[in-house]
């Protein structure tokens, strides 16, 4: 079974302490990889897309990895605007129509 | 609009009654999804569109729930005899291809359902 987990659920860092917010998957073949951004009493954002083992992203003070089995999101010098909850995502070969959410990681920045 | 419109925000209901979800893709946009997000919990697929057809209606989670678009634009969740158990948001999300080539889904700020 197509399957994401998310670690931990939640983490609270000090302004400009970076850390990594790590996404566990095992799925029947991966087209891709997806990183999103959810606000309070909002709807996800997209942040990246990663397709290959390898394969590394950046925006601003974000940064995503992804190996065969896992993704990782770095944070590094994180500011309180930053504090939300980030979801990763699968999208699997096999039913290409359905991405697969995990449970969020819930980032808190203390100023 | 610009973005993805969902209504109603909230909906109170009692248990046993029907209500319709209302979503408003981004103009243009041929794929169409809404997934379930329970408090504290991550999204839940339930329906995918693809224009007007909905080839993948797997998550749906029992014959209570029903989706429809027409005129490949707006889209309608019905959920009759609503249960306790389906309080959540209910997030809807446009895209621009299917299979999706980027994995960017255009999300709504969602309906909130309290089923009292």
């Amino acid at each position: 079974e197509d399957q994401v987990t998310q670690s931990p659920e939640a983490l609270r860092l000090q302004e400009g302490e970076s850390s990594s917010l790590n996404c566990s998957y095992t799925v029947s073949g991966l087209r891709g990889l997806f990183w999103y951004r959810q606000d309070p009493g909002k709807g996800p954002e997209f942040l990246f897309t990663l397709y290959s083992a390898g394969e590394e992203k950046e925006k601003e003070r974000l940064k995503a990895t992804l190996t065969k089995k896992e993704s990782f999101l770095h944070i590094t010098a994180p500011k309180p605007e930053d504090s939300a909850t980030y979801l990763c995502a699968v999208q699997p070969y096999s039913s290409a129509s359905k991405i697969i959410f995990g449970s969020g990681t819930r980032l808190s920045i203390r100023p | 609009g610009a973005g993805v419109s969902q209504s109603p925000s909230n909906k109170v209901t009692e248990k046993g009654k029907d209500v319709e979800l209302r979503c408003d893709p981004i103009s243009g946009h041929t794929a169409l999804y809404w997934y379930r997000q329970s408090l504290g919990q991550g999204l839940e697929f339930l329906i995918y569109f693809q224009g007007n057809s909905a080839p993948d209606k797997s998550g749906l989670p029992s014959d209570r729930f029903s989706a429809e678009r027409t005129g490949g634009s707006v889209s309608t969740l019905t959920i009759q005899r609503t249960q306790q158990e389906d309080s959540a948001v209910y997030l809807c999300a446009s895209s621009l291809a299917s299979p999706l080539v980027t994995g960017e889904l255009f999300f709504g700020e969602g309906s909130r359902l309290t089923v009292l």
